[in-house]
């Protein structure tokens, strides 16, 4: 069974300490990873799309990497205003479905 | 209006009522999505229409019944609803949903069920 387990579930940081977000996942066959970044009361906001290992993106403060088994969000130097939950979800190939993990809630202390 | 446009954006009903959920795309897309997110759970997929015909339905009651009266718009018609029915629910569109394409998501509806 496909599967998506995001770590840890809550992370508090202090502006300005870098840390990285994990998501592992369980795929027959991983078409496309995808981070998105979400605040409380909105929708989902796209932020990255991996296709294969060893591939990496970056936006801002955050720089996404993907390996065969999981992905990294990591966060540099964070701003208060990066505070929010960011989660993972994967796609197969053959599969119209995309599969979300719990998220990790993000709070950046100023 | 620009991207995905949800409403209303907040709703409280009782288990007897009928009402509807609305999505409006305005991104040109041929993909549009139904997602339950509930407290401390993954988001839940639950419908999804591709050039408006259903392609995917993750076995959800029948108390919902999805609607997609053209690539634009995608309604959730909602009747005898429980009250662990409550969460957001949310819309999302794709360009493709065979293809690994970005869904853009909506800002929900947050249905609480009394």
């Amino acid at each position: 069974e496909d599967q998506v387990t995001q770590s840890p579930e809550a992370l508090r940081l202090q502006e300005g300490e870098s840390s990285s977000l994990n998501c592992s996942y369980t795929v027959s066959g991983l078409r496309g990873l995808f981070w998105y970044r979400q605040d409380p009361g909105k929708g989902p906001e796209f932020l990255f799309t991996l296709y294969s290992a060893g591939e990496e993106k970056e936006k801002e403060r955050l720089k996404a990497t993907l390996t065969k088994k999981e992905s990294f969000l990591h966060i540099t130097a964070p701003k208060p205003e990066d505070s929010a939950t960011y989660l993972c979800a994967v796609q197969a190939f053959g599969d119209d479905k995309i599969i979300f993990g719990k998220g990790t809630r993000l709070h950046i202390l100023p | 209006e620009t991207g995905v446009t949800q409403t209303p954006r907040h709703l409280v009903m009782g288990m007897t009522n009928k009402k509807s959920l609305k999505c409006e795309q305005h991104l040109g897309h041929n993909a549009m999505y139904w997602y339950k997110q509930s407290a401390k759970k993954p988001l839940e997929l639950m419908f999804v229409y591709s050039l408006e015909e259903r392609v995917e339905n993750n076995s959800v009651p029948s108390r919902f019944s999805p609607e997609c009266p053209n690539s634009s718009h995608l309604f959730l018609h909602l009747h005898t609803l429980q009250p662990e029915d409550s969460a957001l629910y949310l819309c999302a569109s794709s360009q493709d949903p065979g293809l690994t394409d970005t869904q853009y998501f909506g800002p929900g509806t947050r249905l609480t069920v009394l």
